[in-house]
């Protein structure tokens, strides 16, 4: 079983709707999160970091659920310009800062 | 700043050839990495380094060396190229992690393929 998993999709979603997905994490001492966004054949690119309280930023929302271990982020009135693949990444934390696990991607397509 | 950058972008190998692909940053970052990324598994950590003579391996070490004789510069090394090593290879590097919010900022990748 992958430490980091999520569901690749992909989600086609209208322009102007919400999408929703998850990844969940299976080391239960992780303690940092994030999302990241990629576009094809590029490098990923912070879109957020995940804090226990849960943030926005604009449209995005990130959720995380430590009992459950899993975080979320969330895009609403999704534009044609978020097609991409958005992949989570945990970091361990104390002792082990230099090291992230990816998870394999969310492919999301916006269509109009 | 340039921020990460790798170089070659793109490389073409013959098995059993040896390589070095660079990677170097500007923003006195403590950490770096060097991840692949091959179709549905997401990035896979090869090697990192917490610091300049300090490195450690990740979840795919085998085949690959490293080095950080720097705080810039962090290259990552194939041996002997197998067609198992053709991937996309992406170098990151982060400032000092404490306080649990610091992340990644990746290189443009480079593109091996080895035949």
């Amino acid at each position: 079983r992958k430490e980091v998993e999520q569901d690749p999709g992909p989600f086609n979603v209208p322009e102007g709707a919400t999408v929703a997905f998850n990844c969940t994490y299976s080391n239960s001492a992780s303690q940092s999160f994030f999302w990241y966004r990629q576009d094809c054949r590029k490098e990923p690119k912070l879109l957020m970091s995940v804090y226990s309280s849960g943030n926005e930023d604009g449209r995005f929302t990130a959720q995380l659920n430590r009992a459950s271990q899993y975080i979320s982020l969330l895009i609403r009135d999704s534009k044609l310009s978020d097609s991409a693949t958005y992949l989570c990444a945990v970091n361990m934390g104390s002792g082990s800062w230099g090291k992230f696990q990816f998870g394999a991607g969310t492919q999301v397509v916006v269509t109009p | 700043n340039a921020g990460v950058t790798q170089t070659p972008k793109f490389q073409v190998l013959k098995t059993g050839q040896s390589m070095t692909l660079q990677c170097a940053q500007d923003m006195n970052h403590e950490y770096m990495s060097w991840y692949r990324q091959d179709p549905g598994m997401g990035l896979r950590l090869i090697h990192y380094s917490v610091g300049a003579g300090i490195t450690d391996q990740g979840e795919v070490p085998n085949g690959y060396n490293v080095s950080r004789s720097t705080t810039e510069d962090f290259p990552l090394r194939l041996l002997s190229a197998a067609p198992s090593q053709t991937s996309v290879y992406f170098c990151a590097s982060s400032p000092q992690g404490g306080q649990g919010i610091e992340t990644q900022y990746f290189g443009p990748g480079t593109r091996l393929l080895v035949l």
